[in-house]
C-alpha cells in the first residue's frame, strides 16, 4: 500500500473551491518536494503542480499547492466540469523509490 | 515538443514474459532518467521501477527479481523486460520523464498515454 494517503473524494458545486490532502513521513514528504498529478479517464497523466507549489506552464492559476512538515496539499477554484478526475501526489521516498499518493476522485456537484 | 509512445502491451498467461517498450522524442532522451507506473483495473497509480540517465535503476519491491528496465540512449527507447508474470501484473503501463536535483528525483513531468498488460490463463 502507498505511504502517502489521500481523501478517497471530495466534491463541491461548480465555481467553488475543493482542497485535497496529502499526508507522509519523514523520509518522503518531510525531506523532499511535492508534486501532483491529474489523471482523467482514458488519458494519459498530467502533471499540475511540481516542487510544492509550482505550475508548469499550461496549466491555469486555478490549481495551487502548499506542502508544511509532512504533508503537502492542492487546490482546486472556480471548480470546472472538466475538472472531475483522480488527482495523485507524489515524492521520493529516501528508501530509495517514488511514491504517489492512494489517489483522490474530484466529483463536480 | 515531448512524446512518449508505448508499445508491446497484450495478453498474455501467468509465468510468461512481455518486453514493453517506450520511444521518446523531442527532448535529450540520453540526460533524462525515465519512469514505468503502472495502473491496475481500479486502483491508483503505483511506480514500478526507473533508470537514471547514467544507468542507475530501483524498482519497487513487487516487480525486483523479476522486472528489468533497460533504456537504449541510441535509440530514444526505454524498455520494461517482464518476466514471471502474475495477474496482479495486469495493468496499464506508463512510461514518465522524470526530473532529478538536489539529490532526489524530484517529479515526472511528461507522460505516454499508456499499454495495457493482461495477464490470464
Amino acid at each position: 500500500q502507498s505511504v502517502l494517503t489521500q481523501p478517497p473524494s471530495v466534491s463541491a458545486a461548480p465555481g467553488q473551491k475543493v482542497t485535497i490532502s496529502c499526508s507522509g513521513s519523514s523520509s518522503n514528504l518531510g525531506s523532499n518536494y511535492v508534486s501532483w498529478y491529474q489523471h482523467l479517464p482514458g488519458a494519459a497523466p498530467k502533471l499540475l503542480i511540481y516542487e510544492n507549489n509550482k505550475r508548469p506552464s499550461g496549466i491555469p492559476d486555478r490549481f495551487s499547492g502548499s506542502k508544511s512538515g509532512t504533508s503537502g496539499s492542492l487546490g482546486i477554484t472556480g471548480l470546472q466540469t472538466g475538472d472531475e478526475a483522480d488527482y495523485y501526489c507524489g515524492t521520493w521516498d529516501n528508501s530509495g523509490f517514488y511514491a504517489f499518493g492512494t489517489g483522490t476522485k474530484v466529483t463536480v456537484l | 515538443q515531448v512524446q512518449l509512445v508505448e508499445s508491446g502491451g497484450g495478453v498474455v498467461q501467468p509465468g510468461t514474459s512481455l518486453r514493453l517498450s517506450c520511444a521518446a522524442s523531442g527532448f535529450t532522451f540520453s540526460y533524462s532518467p525515465m519512469h514505468w507506473v503502472r495502473q491496475a483495473p481500479g486502483k491508483g497509480l503505483e511506480w514500478v521501477a526507473l533508470m537514471s540517465y547514467d544507468g542507475n535503476t530501483k524498482y519497487v519491491d513487487s516487480v525486483k527479481g523479476r522486472f528489468t528496465i533497460s533504456r537504449d540512449n541510441s535509440k530514444n527507447t526505454l524498455h520494461l523486460q517482464m518476466n514471471s508474470l502474475r495477474a496482479e501484473d495486469t495493468a496499464v503501463y506508463y512510461c514518465a520523464r522524470g526530473i532529478y536535483g538536489s539529490g532526489s528525483y524530484k517529479y515526472l513531468d511528461y507522460w505516454g498515454q499508456g499499454t495495457l498488460v493482461t495477464v490470464s490463463s
